[in-house]
């Protein structure tokens, strides 16, 4: 069946530091590929989103490849600010199903 | 509404009590999700409905779990016979088509059984 891994975290990064966050699928079909963002206290939230391969994702400042050789989608950040500090979650979408699966999430602090 | 709205934010209930979670999503999503996030995992599907039909209750973990939406609109999540291992967030979700092109969320009821 379809899953998500994505790197265990927490992740704790100095302001300005590059982020990497990785993310690999495993999919029978051709899914779209998202990354969800939880602010403390908040809801999740849609980041970016990439529906087919190669396509590029990007949203206040993030961005993440859809790699079908590599089945990645990997988020990247070349300044992390300390707004940043958030759960992160890569996510996949079946076109033959319809729930979305979620990875575990990943942890990131950013310090001033 | 402007975006999903969930009711209540917080629900402490003692084991084997009924309680109903609601969820209101944006107006003319017709696609409507149910996931359950515990402490530290992702979201997990329980069951999706698009229109006033469940078009897959597969997620659901039991038969004490069981959710309607029967206006096509407003959605409850209804759990028997609650356990203290049904103590997570609950989320709902909404989209205007299908899931390719992602979910608006609601903020979540979070469900405590003592």
């Amino acid at each position: 069946g379809n899953s998500v891994t994505q790197m265990e975290g927490p992740v704790t990064l100095s302001e300005e530091a590059f982020l990497t966050i990785n993310c690999t699928y495993t999919a029978t079909g051709y899914p779209s590929l998202f990354w969800y963002v939880q602010y403390p206290g908040e809801g999740l939230q849609l980041l970016l989103k990439a529906t087919k391969a190669d396509d590029k994702g990007s949203n206040k400042g993030f961005e993440a490849t859809y790699r079908k050789e590599t089945t990645s989608f990997h988020l990247e950040k070349g300044s992390v600010q300390v707004s940043d500090s958030a759960v992160y979650f890569c996510a996949l979408s079946d076109h033959n199903n319809n729930d979305m699966r979620f990875g575990a999430g990943t942890r990131l602090t950013v310090k001033p | 509404g402007a975006g999903v709205s969930q009711t209540p934010s917080n629900k402490v209930t003692e084991k084997g009590k009924y309680v109903e979670l609601r969820c209101d999503p944006i107006s003319g999503h017709t696609a409507l999700y149910w996931y359950r996030q515990s402490l530290g995992q992702g979201p997990e599907f329980l069951i999706y409905f698009q229109g006033t039909g469940a078009a897959d209750d597969s997620g659901l973990p039991n038969d004490r779990f069981f959710a309607v939406r029967p206006e096509g609109s407003v959605s409850t999540l209804k759990i028997q016979r609650t356990e203290r291992g049904d103590s997570a967030v609950y989320l709902c979700a909404s989209s205007a088509s299908d899931s390719n092109y992602g979910y608006t969320f609601g903020s979540g009821t979070r469900l405590t059984v003592v």
